[in-house]
């Protein structure tokens, strides 16, 4: 049973240019979230999606930033317009619908702003 | 401030002994759940504690949750150097996971 897959691992844009992060969950689940992490801090939830619903965008900047977690296919968290300031590790984890279920991780994206 | 916060935010301790860390946090909680991280890794879940429950067993991990305090602990028995990495508490509340700032152990061999 795969985990949580993200890709890609490591990528690299120059400012202005835009990013694009995919996480696909695990089998079965369909509620995802994404999180920023800073070198030694903690994750900073950025959004809280099921399929095709944005349930909590709280944690994600209102320019710039955006998420979708279509029927098909692969979570997206879209970039625009990058700067150096976007230079983080993007988490993405899954859970299933039950209550009190844990997050699954992916290995995370380390996205580079040149 | 955080909602979860570890202490210590580090911890340096010789492979055998026992480690503890500590997470409090400030509003109601449905579930609490610790995570370890590896460098340059993602996060793996350790063990989930319910806010009706006080203490939790899994292998050499003992969790205690105490709600009046808002606080948890985590205790690695004989801590081995595979320890090493960083533990972060997490609360569930309402349809939202927060992290605290993680406790970075480093277990010598």
């Amino acid at each position: 049973n795969a985990g949580v897959m993200q890709n890609p691992r490591h990528l690299v844009r120059r400012r202005g240019q835009e990013a694009r992060l995919r996480c696909s969950p695990m089998k079965g689940h369909s509620h995802v979230y994404w999180y920023r992490q800073l070198p030694e801090e903690g994750l900073k939830f950025m959004v809280y999606l099921q399929k095709e619903n944005i349930i909590d965008e709280s944690g994600m900047p209102k320019e710039r930033f955006s998420a979708e977690f279509p029927k098909e296919g692969p979570s997206i968290l879209r970039i625009q317009q990058v700067v150096r300031g976007d230079s983080a590790a993007y988490f993405c984890a899954s859970s299933g619908n039950a209550e009190n279920q844990p997050q699954h991780f992916g290995d995370g994206t380390r996205l580079s702003i040149l | 401030s955080q909602q979860g916060e570890e202490d210590p935010q580090a911890l340096s301790i010789q492979e055998g002994e026992n480690a503890t860390m500590n997470c409090s946090y400030k509003t109601s909680i449905n579930n609490l759940q610790w995570y370890r991280q590896n460098s340059g890794r993602g996060l793996v879940h350790l063990i989930l504690i319910r806010s009706n429950e006080r203490e939790k067993h899994s292998g050499r991990l003992r969790v205690t949750l105490d709600t009046s305090k808002k606080s948890s602990s985590l205790l690695i028995t004989a801590s081995r150097a595979a320890d090493t990495a960083s533990y972060f508490c997490a609360t569930l509340g309402y349809q939202k996971v927060t992290f605290g700032t993680g406790t970075k152990l480093q277990v010598i061999p």
